[in-house]
């Protein structure tokens, strides 16, 4: 299994208050991403990242922001949590940007009051 | 803009009956393709990859998938189903070149015995 932790696995948090959601990498992979599973929506992308601050937005990106200072840690940050964003949050990471096989974490439950 | 649909939310099998699974792409370019697949509580896991070598491939868990560019399908086929096989499964597209990846709504496969 790809080296991939994320943290928390679970969080309860209340609208208004910001929250950062970790991922951490021991493959020393370039490419991270950060996804959000709904039911009868798949998996949507928020925001990945191509390098050491490099990053770029997808299609769910407003309200989230992202910093990558290293290789091994990408950080999605809820910067005022709103209860559309209850989801679960999935970190995935790729060697490459050819075939683009994506390892994906355990997940984040985020629930938000 | 490269899309997937997977026919079907929810998949009713016996175990020992045929599994299939069905998705269609769109994409402007050779795409690469891909089926994911999620047990409970867990992360996505890849069974297997299109990466324009044969057009069959074959992948984990005896599950195999037949790239059809004329149909613009890929669909995930097992000729005799378990029921460890129930789960949710996810058909992504990327074209050659980009670093992210489209993927479809899911298809819940349920096994009954």
């Amino acid at each position: 299994d790809a080296g991939i932790t994320q943290s928390p696995r679970h969080k309860v948090t209340e609208t208004g208050t910001p929250v950062t959601l970790r991922c951490h990498q021991t493959e020393n992979h370039r490419y991270m991403y950060w996804y959000r599973q709904d039911p009868g929506h798949g998996l949507r992308l928020i925001h990945y990242s191509y390098g050491v601050k490099d990053t770029d937005k997808g299609e769910v990106s407003d309200g989230y922001s992202v910093s990558r200072s290293k290789t091994e840690d990408f950080l999605l940050t809820l910067e005022s949590a709103t209860s559309s964003q209850t989801s679960v949050y999935f970190c995935a990471i790729s060697a490459t940007s050819g075939d683009n096989e994506q390892f994906f974490g355990p997940g984040t439950r985020l629930t938000v009051l | 803009a490269q899309s997937v649909t997977q026919l079907g939310s929810h998949v009713s099998v016996s175990e020992g009956a045929l599994v299939l699974l069905r998705c269609n792409y769109s994409s402007s370019v050779p795409p690469y393709l891909f089926w994911y697949v999620q047990y409970p509580n867990q992360g996505l896991q890849l069974l297997l990859k299109y990466t324009s070598a044969a057009t069959l491939v074959k992948g984990i868990n005896g599950f195999e998938a037949e790239f059809k560019k004329s149909e613009t399908s890929f669909h995930l086929t097992k000729p005799s189903a378990h029921m460890s096989d129930a789960a949710e499964y996810f058909c992504a597209v990327s074209d050659s070149g980009y670093s992210t990846l489209t993927f479809g709504k899911g298809t819940m496969l349920l096994v009954s015995p």
